[in-house]
Formats: C-alpha cells, sequence, structure tokens
C-alpha cells in the first residue's frame, strides 16, 4: 500500500477559487512533510515544508499538518491559470528518504 | 546560482542498446537523488547518494540500473540493456543534506522501442 496516499487524483477550479489537496501518510515515522509542485515539462519545485503542527503559510498557500492524525493538507486562494500543474505531497521519517505521493492534477479555468 | 542540471533532455534508445544520463546537482550540495516517474508508478527512488557514498542503491532497479557519483559535482544513471518498461522520466535531485528540500533538474524523457 502506498505510504503517501493524495486525493483527489485530479481537481478543476474557476481562476480566483480555492483549491484544496489532501495527504494522508500511513508511517507515524513520519516527521518532515513537504508540498511540491510540476509543471508539464517540468521537474518538482517545492512550494512548502511544514514539520510541524498547524498552519503555514506562504502567500497565496497555507499548509496544515496534524500529525496525530497524519493528515496535511495544501490550500491555494485566488488560484490563477499558471497554477494548473501537478501537486505532490512529500514525507519523509529518517531525514533522507522521501516518500511521494501520486499527486494531484490541478486544473485552473480562465 | 545554477540550479540541477540533467541532460540529454530526450533519449530515444532501441531495446537492448545502454544508455548513460547525466546529472549536475546544485553546487554545495551533499545529497543526490535518482528517480523515475511515471504515471502509474508515480515518483519511485532508484539511486541515493550521500557526499559521494551510495546510501541507498533502488532495490528492485538493482540488474540493470547503476548510478555513480565520481564527484561531488557529477553524477551518471547507466541503464544496460534498456527494455520498452525502462521508458519513464528520469529525475535528478539534490539537496544539501537529507531533511532539506529537494531541488529536482528537468529531467531526461526515455523512450526504448
Amino acid at each position: 500500500q502506498q505510504k503517501v496516499q493524495q486525493s483527489p487524483e485530479s481537481l478543476s477550479v474557476p481562476e480566483g477559487g480555492m483549491a484544496s489537496f489532501n495527504c494522508t501518510s500511513s508511517d507515524r515515522n513520519f516527521q518532515y512533510f513537504w508540498w511540491y509542485r510540476q509543471h508539464s515539462g517540468e521537474g518538482p519545485k517545492a512550494l512548502m515544508s511544514i514539520f510541524s503542527d498547524g498552519d503555514k503559510k506562504e502567500g497565496r498557500f497555507t499548509a496544515h499538518l496534524n500529525k496525530a492524525s497524519l493528515h496535511v493538507s495544501l490550500h491555494i486562494r485566488d488560484s490563477q491559470p499558471s497554477d494548473s500543474a501537478l501537486y505532490f505531497c512529500a514525507a519523509s521519517s529518517n531525514a533522507y528518504k522521501v516518500i511521494f505521493g501520486k499527486g494531484t492534477h490541478l486544473h485552473v479555468l480562465p | 546560482d545554477a540550479g540541477v542540471t540533467q541532460t540529454p533532455r530526450h533519449e530515444v534508445a532501441e531495446k537492448g542498446q545502454t544508455i548513460i544520463l547525466k546529472c549536475e546537482p546544485v553546487s554545495g550540495h551533499n545529497d543526490l537523488f535518482w528517480y523515475r516517474q511515471t504515471k502509474i508508478q508515480g515518483l519511485e527512488l532508484l539511486s541515493y547518494f550521500r557526499s559521494k557514498s551510495l546510501m541507498e542503491d533502488g532495490g528492485a532497479f538493482k540488474d540493470r540500473f547503476k548510478a555513480e557519483m565520481l564527484n561531488s559535482s557529477f553524477s551518471t544513471l547507466k541503464i544496460q540493456p534498456t527494455e520498452p518498461k525502462d521508458s519513464a522520466v528520469y529525475l535528478c535531485a539534490s539537496s544539501l543534506q537529507g531533511e532539506d528540500t529537494q531541488y529536482f533538474g528537468p529531467g531526461t524523457r526515455l523512450l526504448v522501442l
């Protein structure tokens, strides 16, 4: 079973809307979490890291971590067409082996 | 600062050929990773180096995949012999140290006929 599971697989939101992604891990040893974004034809690029319970906000992006429930989420407010991409959740327990989820495709409709 | 560089960007190989993919990590980074990306499996770790030492060789990928890091600024991934199922995007990433964010290259898209 995939250790990092993401939902939904695909998401469409109107321009200016809120996009929300969910990620659940099955390993209680995971301590470090990231969100990555990959545009078509490019490599993934880190958006945010979150290592402590609670919210972390960077511009239009807000991540939330609840280690007790092994759940991390990402919210993008005021979504733009340029936000259309594949979003990965990533987690690590031993500080080097990062496990990636399979990603959520975001389509922002103009 | 230059990011992670990968060459070639695209590769087409015949079944049974040997191909070598190249990666230059971000200068000063200690950790280097090779991944394979497919739509079905997502991102799969092939190899991991810390300060040029091989820490993980990807288990199931050991038999035909070999990654090397002869110096801190250059790594190669050799696939020998190639099979059609190897068609995928191969990504190289580096980080300062394990718990840091990984920086990915643009990837090499491999097609094996």
